[in-house]
């Protein structure tokens, strides 16, 4: 089955990296996603990487991942109050039946001057 | 606008009571996802179309959930009888389909409240 977990919440200074961490189960995952969502916001597609990747930077975010121990982990580099949102972490495997998204519980950043 | 939209915004209905929430994919997206978000949570998958067809209709939660896409672009999401537990924020995405067919990218929502 497919669980994906991450911790509630995360606090940072302005100016400091930011790590947010997520665990997944399901070994077929193809596809892994960051969303971030601002209060009464939709879900803004952040990065995501494919599964034989083991890292992909894109301007200040990097996602880790560690398909051994299925580990993903999004890094915010130089960290700002507009980055205060909840990322939520999702994995995905493709078939034919389309491209289902399973999501975490979210984890809370809050940027702190 | 070029994103998803999602009509209404918010929904306040009497338990009991039908609604329709109406989704409007960016143009051109052949796929389309139902998602609902119930409060502190992530989202969680409803149903999938490709074209006019519901291809995965496995997280619908139950017969009271129906959702059609009839021409291919815009979706309604059908809720019978509603009950209290039915409130949540409902999630609307669509993906290009073929070669990026894995970025899903979602509507602000409609917050559905039941009372």
């Amino acid at each position: 089955g497919e669980d994906v977990e991450q911790s509630l919440f995360l606090s940072v200074r302005e100016g400091d990296s930011s790590v947010i961490n997520c665990t997944y189960t399901d070994s077929s995952s193809t596809y892994l996603y960051w969303y971030k969502q601002e209060p009464g916001a939709g879900l803004q597609l952040l990065t995501y990487i494919f599964s034989n990747m083991d890292m992909k930077q894109d301007q200040r975010l990097t996602v880790l991942l560690n398909k051994k121990d299925k580990h993903l982990s999004l890094r915010i580099a130089d960290t700002q109050t507009g980055d205060s949102a909840i990322y939520f972490c999702a994995e995905t495997i493709l078939t034919g039946g389309g491209n289902k998204l399973t999501f975490g519980t979210g984890t809370q950043l809050k940027v702190e001057l | 606008g070029a994103g998803v939209s999602q009509t209404p915004s918010n929904k306040v209905t009497e338990k009991g009571k039908y609604v329709e929430l109406r989704c409007d994919p960016i143009s051109g997206h052949t796929a389309l996802y139902w998602y609902r978000q119930s409060l502190g949570q992530g989202p969680e998958f409803l149903i999938y179309f490709q074209g006019t067809g519901a291809a995965d209709d496995s997280g619908l939660p139950n017969d009271r959930f129906f959702a059609v896409r009839p021409e291919g672009s815009v979706s309604t999401l059908k809720i019978q009888r509603t009950e209290r537990g039915d409130s949540a924020v409902y999630l609307c995405a669509s993906s290009p389909g073929g070669s990026t067919s894995y970025e899903q990218y979602f509507g602000p929502g409609t917050r559905l409240t039941v009372t």
